[in-house]
C-alpha cells in the first residue's frame, strides 16, 4: 500500500485532457516538492515535472504540475496517443525520511 | 551523453548477498545525491535508498534497514548497494538515480537514471 494515492487508471480521447491526481499527507505532499516520472513498457522511468510545476528541458508544455495542500496533481492537455504510459508521482517524506512514489496511473487514449 | 550503467544484478538463493554498481557518465558525480529505486515485475517504483553526495548521509526504506547498505565512491563515479539476506520479495529491476537537487540529497526529483540491473530471489 502507497504512501501517495493515485487512480489506478485513466482514459481520455485523444486532443483531450487527462488530470491524475496523487493524494497525500502533511508530512510528504504537503511540506515538499513533488515530481512526476512518465514510465514506458520496458523503459527507465523518466522525469516529466519537478519541484511540482517545472518542466525539465524537452518536456512539452502539454504537461503541467500543481499542488494544495497535501494533495497534487499532473494535467496533461491535447492528449496523443504516444502519451499512452503510467505515470508515477513521487516526494520526500519527513516522517519515513524517504523518498516515497505513488502506486501509479495508466493512462489511455482512447 | 550523461548516463548511468548499473551492473551486478543475477539470479541468487535465498539468504545469499549481491552487490550492485552504478557507475555515472559525463556529470559532476560528487556533486549530488544518488539512489536505488526498485521494480519488481508488474508492479510500481519502490525507492529503497539513497546516499548524499559527500556519502555523510544514507537513507533507507523499511524493508531495505539492517539488510541493504548504500555506498559510493566519487574517485570512481561509482554507486553501491550491498544487498545481504536477500528474500524472494527482493526480486526486481534496480535501478540508480539521480538526485535532481545540485550539493545534496533532497530525494523529491530524480532527473537521470540507468536502464536497472535485475535481481531474482530464488531457488
Amino acid at each position: 500500500q502507497s504512501v501517495l494515492t493515485q487512480p489506478p487508471s485513466m482514459s481520455a480521447a485523444a486532443g483531450q485532457k487527462v488530470t491524475i491526481s496523487c493524494s497525500g499527507s502533511r508530512s510528504n505532499i504537503e511540506n515538499n516538492h513533488v515530481s512526476w516520472y512518465q514510465q514506458f513498457p520496458g523503459t527507465a522511468p523518466k522525469l516529466l515535472i519537478y519541484e511540482t510545476s517545472k518542466r525539465p528541458s524537452g518536456i512539452p508544455d502539454r504537461f503541467s504540475g500543481s499542488k494544495s495542500g497535501s494533495s497534487a496533481t499532473l494535467a496533461i492537455t491535447g492528449l496523443q496517443t504516444g502519451d499512452e504510459a503510467d505515470y508515477y508521482c513521487a516526494t520526500w517524506d519527513r516522517s519515513l525520511s524517504g523518498t516515497v512514489f505513488g502506486a501509479g496511473t495508466k493512462v489511455t487514449v482512447l | 551523453d550523461v548516463q548511468l550503467l548499473e551492473s551486478g544484478g543475477g539470479l541468487i538463493p535465498p539468504g545469499e548477498s549481491l552487490r550492485l554498481s552504478c557507475e555515472a557518465f559525463k556529470f559532476s558525480f560528487g556533486s549530488y545525491g544518488m539512489n536505488w529505486v526498485r521494480q519488481a515485475p508488474g508492479k510500481g517504483l519502490e525507492w529503497v535508498s539513497g546516499i548524499s553526495s559527500g556519502a555523510n548521509n544514507a537513507y533507507y526504506a523499511n524493508f531495505a534497514k539492517g539488510r541493504f547498505i548504500i555506498s559510493r565512491d566519487n574517485s570512481k563515479n561509482t554507486l553501491y548497494l550491498q544487498m545481504n539476506s536477500l528474500r524472494p520479495e527482493d526480486t526486481a529491476l534496480y535501478y540508480c538515480a539521480k538526485d535532481e537537487d545540485y550539493g545534496g540529497l533532497r530525494g523529491e526529483a530524480f532527473d537521470i537514471w540507468g536502464q536497472g540491473t535485475m535481481v531474482t530471489v530464488s531457488s
